[in-house]
């Protein structure tokens, strides 16, 4: 199974601020990874999918990159409703695995 | 639009079974590979389960292989997860959701609300 690894696990961020999380992949998954947000109570969102594509509808300020096993989530300028949990996926192989998550805090 | 409604969760003792619904609109269910994934109170997601386009291919992690069983009806647009066996690790919410592939296109572009199942005595 491919190990999905996050850092960090939390972080505490302002409004404005500029924010990276990532994501480590156990072997190499080319550039199928994928980027979800999920706020408390919610569903998980689709942010980017295929290491840098943005879902349609999502803000410009996600952007993603990455491949091989190396990956970055990056917002450029934090906002309000930005405060969630994020996860990366890999859609390399079978079993799909998700990382451990991390919380973006204020 | 794409709605995706899971139904079927509630409170269940050790051993016994359960099965879960997700009421699927919007889309054509057998134009999509459809999954299962949960997560446990305050814990990350984990996939358990996928079905493809013709229902010809069913996947598991081993994790559940064995226990967990995925199922549609195309006519009634409904996917199923029959649960047996059930542990207390089981407990979780259920989302069912939508790929246009098992891998690669891999990514899960639509989720439902999820179902909470509870497995305790």
């Amino acid at each position: 199974d491919i190990q999905m690894t996050q850092s960090p696990s939390s972080l505490s961020a302002s409004v404005g601020d500029r924010v990276t999380i990532t994501c480590r992949a156990s072997q190499s998954i080319s550039t199928y990874l994928n980027w979800y947000q999920q706020k408390p109570g919610r569903a998980p969102y689709l942010l980017i999918y295929a290491a840098s594509s943005l879902q349609s509808g999502v803000p410009s300020r996600f952007s993603g990159s990455g491949s091989g096993t190396d990956f970055t989530l990056t917002i450029s300028s934090l906002q309000a409703e930005d405060f969630a949990t994020y996860f990366c996926q890999q859609s390399y192989s079978t079993p799909l695995t998700f990382g451990g998550g991390t919380k973006v805090e204020i | 639009q794409v709605q995706l409604v899971e139904s079927g969760g509630g409170l269940v003792q050790p051993g016994r079974s359960l099965r879960l619904s997700c009421a699927a609109s919007g889309f054509t269910l057998n134009s999509y590979v459809m999954h299962w994934v949960r997560q446990a109170p305050g814990k990350g997601l984990e996939w358990v389960a996928a079905i493809s386009y013709d229902e010809n291919y069913k996947y598991y992690p081993d994790s559940v292989k064995g226990r967990l069983t995925i199922s549609r009806d195309i006519s009634n647009k409904t996917l199923y997860l029959q649960l047996n066996s059930l542990r207390a690790e089981d407990t979780a919410v259920y989302y069912c959701a939508r790929t246009i592939a098992v891998a690669g296109r891999g990514w899960f572009d639509h989720w439902g609300q999820g179902t909470l199942v509870t497995v305790s005595s």
